[in-house]
């Protein structure tokens, strides 16, 4: 089946890293992303990472992919009060075009 | 470009009326999903279109919704009647051949 989990809650300090974990079912997932929505606003896509890759690095962003595991992770690196969101990621299926969501990640940033 | 523009920003309404919401894609995108964001069920595809023709409706919750696209700029999603239920935030986003979504700033919609 279809099913994508996060942690609900992520508390971290100012200038700390923060690391969002993700685990999904579905081994044929061809692409995964990261989407942030900040409060009142639409989701914002961050970053994806093909299937076959084990990581992606863009500015203080890392992805890490472990497939055999089906484990997803974001890395934000020296977090900023800016970086309080919620953090969702996804997975889209090789057998059609739509994205299963996960539940969300409340990242709370204090100084 | 503007992005994915969604209107009304916000919609209330009372129960039994009908509400249509609207969203314009992002200009060559060739995709549009309409999304559902409630706190107890999270962010729910109701349907998606390619080249404006609907490819899965089966998120969509019952006969009282209904969404089109007329042509590559213009989608609306419909809700008649509606419903105390129906009280959510709704998601319009859109992609170049499926790869990266784009999300509209949402149409808070509350059902009195």
């Amino acid at each position: 089946g279809e099913d994508v989990e996060q942690s609900l809650f992520l508390s971290v300090r100012e200038g700390d890293s923060s690391v969002i974990n993700c685990t999904y079912t579905d081994s044929s997932s061809t692409y995964l992303y990261w989407y942030k929505q900040e409060p009142g606003a639409g989701l914002q896509l961050l970053t994806y990472i093909f299937s076959n890759m084990d990581m992606k690095q863009d500015q203080r962003l890392t992805v890490l992919l472990n497939k055999k595991d089906k484990h997803l992770s974001l890395r934000i690196a020296d977090t900023q009060t800016g970086d309080s969101a919620i953090y969702f990621c996804a997975e889209r299926l090789r057998r059609t075009d739509k994205l299963i969501f996960g539940t969300g990640t409340r990242l709370q940033v204090f100084p | 470009d503007a992005g994915v523009i969604q209107s009304p920003r916000h919609e209330v309404t009372e129960m039994g009326q009908e509400v249509t919401l609207r969203c314009k894609p992002i200009s060559g995108h060739d995709y549009l999903f309409w999304y559902r964001q409630t706190m107890m069920r999270g962010l729910e595809l109701l349907i998606y279109f390619n080249n404006n023709v609907p490819i899965d409706d089966s998120g969509m919750p019952e006969d009282r919704f209904s969404a089109k696209m007329p042509n590559a700029s213009f989608s609306t999603l419909k809700i008649q009647p509606s419903e105390p239920r129906d009280s959510a935030v709704y998601f319009c986003a859109s992609s170049f051949s499926a790869y990266e979504q784009y999300f509209g700033p949402g149409t808070r919609l509350t059902v009195t």
